[in-house]
């Protein structure tokens, strides 16, 4: 069936480091690629998103990378800082029927200072 | 604050009691989803709303779990006969346009079942 696939589960990095998060999906017709970061206890909140027709976003120290070819696509974070610590959620929509999000199994994020 | 309201935050209830949860979806948007997340794992899709049509539903559904959105604003997700295995946080979303679009998913702060 549809899913997302995500790695790693846990991510350990020393403050400044950089952190790259990789996720694969199965549904070639996906089109739109979002990231969430979800702290402790809080909702999910969008940090990045792609959409199928560009290879790569940037925003500040974030940057998302998309091989549609592959069918992956990665988040990028550099100069990492302790605030950066949480659980990060790779996605990708579904086509046909009704668009979703189906959600990778997360990864949980700590860096160290 | 003028994001995604659930209520109530936390609910604990026995084994074969019914509960029901809300949300309050950002008010421009006219997709809401149902989302259910529990420890270790992505959210997970459940169903969802475009105004008041449930357009598709999750083969997860078991025939316990009813949601609705009676006038294309708030909804309500209720679980008939709660069994353990639903402890588990509910979280809802919403959209102002379909996700393919690119448009992205607001979600709220989730209410987070214990079922005794």
């Amino acid at each position: 069936g549809e899913n997302v696939e995500q790695h790693p589960s846990t991510l350990s990095v020393q403050e400044g480091d950089s952190a790259v998060i990789k996720c694969t999906y199965s549904d070639s017709a996906s089109n739109y690629f979002p990231w969430y970061k979800q702290e402790l206890g809080k909702r999910p909140q969008l940090i990045i998103d792609i959409r199928s027709n560009v290879g790569e976003k940037k925003d500040q120290r974030i940057a998302v990378t998309l091989n549609k070819t592959a069918k992956h696509f990665s988040l990028h974070i550099t100069e990492t800082q302790p605030e950066d610590s949480a659980v990060y959620f790779c996605a990708a929509s579904l086509s046909g029927g009704y668009n979703k999000l189906i959600f990778g199994a997360g990864t949980r994020l700590a860096v160290h200072p | 604050d003028t994001g995604v309201s659930q209520n109530p935050r936390h609910k604990i209830t026995k084994r074969g009691q019914n509960v029901t949860f809300r949300c309050d979806p950002i008010s421009e948007h006219n997709r809401l989803y149902w989302y259910r997340q529990t420890l270790g794992q992505g959210p997970e899709f459940l169903t969802y709303f475009q105004n008041e049509a449930q357009l598709e539903k999750s083969r997860l559904l078991s025939d316990r779990f009813s949601a609705e959105r009676p006038k294309g604003s708030f909804s309500t997700l209720e679980i008939q006969r709660t069994e353990q295995g639903d402890s588990a946080m509910y979280l809802c979303a919403s959209s102002l346009a379909d996700v393919g679009s690119g448009s992205p998913l607001h979600f709220g702060n989730g209410t987070r079942l214990t079922v005794t």
